[in-house]
C-alpha cells in the first residue's frame, strides 16, 4: 500500500526555473526520504530528513517536513535538463525494527531546455 | 555503479515458468530489501532480510520466495509466473535505514510472455 502521495503527478518547467514537489503521508514516521529515478533505471537516494527536523539542504535541493500536516516538499532550484526524472518520496514508519520504505507514486518532472 | 549488483538485467520467460533473481548488497550492508515496480502498482515492498534472517514481509505473493545467504547475497524466486508478474524488480541495501537512505541496484526487468 502507498504511504506517500506526491503532488503533482507531472510537472513540466523550463531550464533555470525552480521545481516544487509535494508529498503527503498518513502515519507517524521515523524519517522521510526523497529519491530520483531516471526512466527504467534504479532509484537514487537524494536526501533524508528525520521526523525532528524541519528543513534540510543538499546542493540545489531543499526539503521541508511538517509532521503536524504530515507533509513534505522537495524544491529543486535552477533546474537543468538533466534533472528530468521521476521523484519519489518514501517514509520509514516509527516503531518496529525493519525500517522498510513505503513509496508514493511519484512526480514526473520534465525540464525543457 | 551503485554498489548493489543485480543479475540478470533482463529476463524474458513464459507463463508458468520459474526464475531466480540475484542481488549482492553493498559491501558491509546487512539488510537487503526487494521491491517490485509496475505501472499500475508503483513501487511495492516485497520482503526484507537482515543478516540471513527474514525481517519483514510486504505484498509478496505465495508464489514468490526469497532468501539471504551467509555471504549476504540474496535471491528472489518467482514461480508459476503469470503475465501480471511482468515488472521491474529492485533490491536495495542500507547500513542503517534509520539514518541512511537505501542504495538501489539497477533492477531486473522481467517480461512474462
Amino acid at each position: 500500500s502507498q504511504q506517500g502521495e506526491e503532488d503533482p503527478q507531472a510537472l513540466s518547467i523550463q531550464e533555470g526555473e525552480n521545481a516544487t514537489m509535494n508529498c503527503s503521508y498518513k502515519t507517524s514516521i521515523n524519517n522521510l526520504q526523497w529519491y530520483r529515478q531516471n526512466s527504467g533505471r534504479g532509484l537514487v537516494h537524494l536526501i533524508l530528513i528525520r521526523s525532528n527536523e524541519r528543513e534540510k539542504h543538499s546542493g540545489r535541493l531543499r526539503v521541508t517536513l511538517d509532521t503536524s500536516k504530515k507533509s513534505s516538499s522537495l524544491l529543486i532550484t535552477a533546474s537543468r535538463a538533466a534533472d528530468t526524472a521521476s521523484y519519489f518520496c518514501a517514509t520509514v514508519n516509527s516503531g518496529g525494527s525493519n525500517y522498510k520504505l513505503t513509496f508514493g507514486k511519484g512526480t514526473l518532472l520534465t525540464v525543457n531546455p | 555503479d551503485s554498489g548493489v549488483t543485480q543479475t540478470p538485467k533482463h529476463l524474458i520467460t513464459a507463463t508458468g515458468q520459474r526464475v531466480t533473481l540475484r542481488c549482492s548488497p553493498r559491501s558491509g550492508d546487512l539488510s537487503v530489501y526487494w521491491y517490485q515496480q509496475s505501472l499500475d502498482q508503483g513501487l511495492q515492498f516485497l520482503i526484507q532480510y537482515y543478516n540471513g534472517e527474514e525481517r519483514a514481509k510486504g505484498n509478496i505473493l505465495e508464489r514468490f520466495s526469497a532468501q539471504q545467504f551467509p555471504d549476504l547475497h540474496s535471491e528472489l524466486n518467482l514461480s508459476s509466473l503469470e503475465l501480471g508478474d511482468s515488472a521491474l524488480y529492485f533490491c536495495a541495501s542500507s547500513p542503517s535505514p534509520a539514518n541512511y537512505g537505501y542504495t538501489f541496484g539497477s533492477g531486473t526487468r522481467l517480461t512474462v510472455v
